[in-house]
């Protein structure tokens, strides 16, 4: 089974914090992903990378910037956060080739 | 307007009824993906369709290209089905980024 694992179930920050959400997945997967999810608005791309010090900006990485060093780890930054950052942080990984795309369990946020 | 559209946002049914959840889309795609969000967050694939219907157990997804509309649904269905239904599509080459639906919160009564 593919897994995907979030350092953090929950984590609480305040304003002006930097905070790193990582995100590893066991199965080779090139393409790994990093979404905000916000009632009302669903899934939103922050982040994609398709491998190794490869990143594409996602619809919303303003305030976000991401990095990864190794294939099995894709790494989500705030480099000051803010209170508009307190969401819900999902990070997914896929096979390259295929659409179907394999989530972590998810990073709960709150900035203070 | 958003590329893509389920209905309802919200739907309660009793144990047993079945369910039917819609997603429009606005924009070309190359499939259409069905997902289930248990409360807790995680997110897991149920179906990925670009024409007709596909079944698995209970859950049934079909989709239309020509109207570009996608529903599943859910017979019979029981309280352990309560979940976000997200509705997703995919509009490139293979292993490209997805856009999503709001998704439907669905509650089943006992």
């Amino acid at each position: 089974d593919v897994k995907v694992t979030q350092s953090s179930r929950y984590l609480v920050k305040r304003t002006g914090e930097k905070v790193f959400l990582e995100c590893v997945q066991d199965m080779d997967h090139e393409n790994m992903f990093w979404y905000r999810q916000d009632p009302g608005l669903g899934l939103r791309l922050i982040y994609f990378s398709y491998d190794v010090k490869m990143k594409e900006k996602g619809d919303i990485p303003e305030g976000y910037s991401v990095s990864r060093e190794k294939k099995e780890r894709f790494s989500l930054i705030l480099e000051s956060a803010s209170t508009n950052q307190t969401s819900m942080y999902l990070c997914a990984s896929s096979y390259p080739g295929t659409d179907t795309q394999y989530f972590g369990p998810g990073t709960r946020l709150t900035v203070l | 307007k958003n590329e893509v559209e389920q209905s309802p946002q919200n739907l309660t049914a009793q144990e047993g009824e079945f369910i039917t959840i819609n997603c429009s889309y606005s924009v070309g795609i190359s499939a259409l993906h069905w997902l289930q969000q248990h409360p807790g967050g995680g997110i897991v694939s149920l179906f990925m369709l670009s024409s007709g219907k596909k079944k698995h157990g209970r859950l049934i997804a079909t989709i239309n290209i020509q109207e570009k509309h996608s529903s599943l649904h859910i017979t019979a269905s029981h309280p352990r089905d309560s979940a976000v239904y997200i509705c997703a599509v995919s509009r490139g080459t293979s292993g490209s980024r997805l856009t999503f639906g709001e998704g439907t919160q669905l509650t089943v009564n006992p």
